[in-house]
C-alpha cells in the first residue's frame, strides 16, 4: 500500500552496527506498529504506538528501539544487530479505535 | 497463553475450486477478527474483517464465518483463481489490544 512507506527495501549490515528502519504513513493514522516475520513463525509485534507521546512494548521488544518522530513517522531502531535479528520487518498503521491494520511493503534485513 | 493458530499450514486447490482457510483461536474475549492475504514480497493485504456480533459476511468471492461457541474462523475464497495463491493469516484482538496474527497458511492453486 503507497500510503505506508518503508526505507530502506533492503539493508545487508554486520554484527555490532546500529542501524534504523524507517517507516512513513499519509493515511493520517494515529496508531503504528513494528513487525518482524520469520518463516514459519508468522507476524511478531516488536513495538507499538498508538499516539506521538505512546510506546508500547510488543511481544519481541529486546535488541530493538523505535521514535514516534511525528504522527506520520516511526522509526525501528537496532543498537547493536546480532545474526538473529536478520528477517522481514514491516511497518503497520490503524485508525484510532479500529483495528483494521494497513501493512508496509517490507524492510529485508540481513545481519552478517 | 492466548495464541490464534490454524489448522493447516498448506493448501492446493484446483483452479475453479472453492477454498477453505481455518483459523482457530483461544482469547473468549476477542471481539474483532481479520484475514489478510500475503503475496510474495510484498505486505500482508486487509481482506475482510468480522466483528464478534456477527457470524458471517461477504465480500467479493470471500466470505468469513465465525463460529464463538468452538472459537473458529473461517475464509472462504469462491472460484479460487490463480491470484489467489498466497499466504493468508487470521488475526484478533480484544479492545484496544494490537492485533495477534496466526502463523499462517499457504495457498497454493493448481491450474
Amino acid at each position: 500500500d503507497a500510503d505506508v512507506t518503508q526505507t530502506p527495501r533492503n539493508r545487508i549490515t554486520k554484527t555490532g552496527k546500529r542501524i534504523m528502519l524507517e517507516c512513513s504513513q499519509t493515511k493520517g493514522h494515529d496508531r503504528m506498529y513494528w513487525y518482524r516475520q520469520d518463516p514459519g513463525l508468522g507476524l511478531r509485534l516488536i513495538y507499538y504506538s498508538f499516539d506521538v507521546k505512546d510506546i508500547n512494548k510488543g511481544e519481541i521488544s529486546d535488541g530493538y528501539s523505535v521514535s514516534r518522530q511525528a504522527q506520520a513517522k516511526f522509526s525501528l531502531s537496532l543498537e547493536s544487530a546480532i545474526p538473529n535479528q536478520t528477517a522481514l520487518y514491516f511497518c503497520a498503521t490503524s485508525e484510532g479505535g479500529r483495528e483494521t491494520q494497513y501493512f508496509g511493503p517490507g524492510t529485508r534485513l540481513l545481519v552478517l | 497463553g492466548e495464541s490464534v493458530g490454524l489448522h493447516l499450514p498448506t493448501l492446493s486447490v484446483q483452479e475453479g475450486d472453492n477454498s477453505i482457510i481455518n483459523c482457530a483461536y483461544s482469547n473468549s474475549a476477542s471481539d474483532y477478527f481479520i484475514w489478510y492475504k500475503q503475496e510474495s514480497g510484498k505486505g500482508p493485504q486487509f481482506i475482510i474483517d468480522i466483528r464478534s456480533n456477527m457470524d458471517k459476511r461477504q465480500g467479493q468471492r470471500v466470505t468469513v464465518l465465525l463460529n464463538k461457541t468452538v472459537k473458529h474462523l473461517s475464509l472462504q475464497i469462491a472460484a479460487t483463481q490463480p491470484g489467489d495463491s498466497a499466504v493468508y493469516f487470521c488475526a484478533e484482538n480484544s479492545g484496544n489490544t494490537p492485533l495477534v496474527f496466526g502463523k499462517g497458511t499457504r495457498l497454493s492453486v493448481i491450474a
